[in-house]
């Protein structure tokens, strides 16, 4: 079954500074879907990229970029110059393609500080 | 900009009553779910659906039901609602297999 993990529970930046955020999946189908999701205090959940299992490219927009690994099972989402605006939970899930149910991380919650 | 809709917002409702929590979406997406969240945590999957007539339950158990009668609306019963329902409710669609979901503002629901 398709498994999810975001170690870091939350993470506390003062302005300016880069943080990365880890993801780390299971999977046994070769097809798959990773995605990342932001949650701000508003509540809604804002998509923010999608990487299929057959490109490993890395992917920058902005002051946000991902890196994906297949040797090492980690989609990682690094956001360069924090600003008080990135405060939120952010997710990580994976969707299998024989598998209509997209799986969500526990979530991790950045604090950007002035 | 995501077309998913749901209602009502906010609900604070006593023990033993019967909720409904609304979604509805413009899209067309065959694909439809419902996530339980308590605020800032894990996503729970409660249910989901395929299409029209086609409702099935997720990895966490829930005494809610659904029902998908048209393409566009997808809502969620709980026929006697108990403090452990308290939590936020979210609804979702997705147009294909490799598709991003869609997510409405969320319901969160209060039962006293």
């Amino acid at each position: 079954a398709q498994k999810v993990t975001q170690a870091q529970t939350e993470i506390s930046v003062v302005e300016k500074e880069d943080v990365t955020l880890d993801c780390v999946y299971e999977t046994r189908d070769t097809t798959y879907y990773l995605f990342w999701y932001k949650q701000p205090p508003s509540g809604e959940l804002v998509f923010l990229i999608r990487r299929n299992s057959f490109d490993e490219q890395n992917e920058i927009s902005g002051r946000y970029s991902w890196n994906f690994q297949k040797s090492t099972s980690s989609f990682n989402f690094t956001i360069t110059a924090s600003q008080v605006v990135d405060s939120a939970v952010y997710f990580c899930a994976l969707s299998e393609y024989n598998n209509n149910d997209m799986r969500f991380g526990a979530g991790t919650r950045l604090t950007v500080k002035p | 900009e995501a077309d998913i809709y749901q209602t009502p917002r906010y609900l604070v409702i006593g023990t033993g009553k019967k909720i409904t929590l609304e979604c509805s979406q413009t899209m067309g997406h065959d694909k439809m779910y419902w996530y339980q969240q308590d605020p800032g945590m894990e996503l729970h999957l409660i249910h989901y659906s395929y299409g029209v007539n086609s409702t099935e339950k997720g990895d966490l158990s829930s005494e809610s039901t659904v029902s998908r009668i048209r393409t566009e609306h997808f809502p969620l019963t709980l026929e006697s609602a108990r403090p452990s329902h308290t939590s936020q409710y979210l609804c979702a669609s997705s147009g294909t297999n490799t598709g991003e979901l869609f997510f409405g503002e969320g319901s969160r629901l209060t039962v006293l």
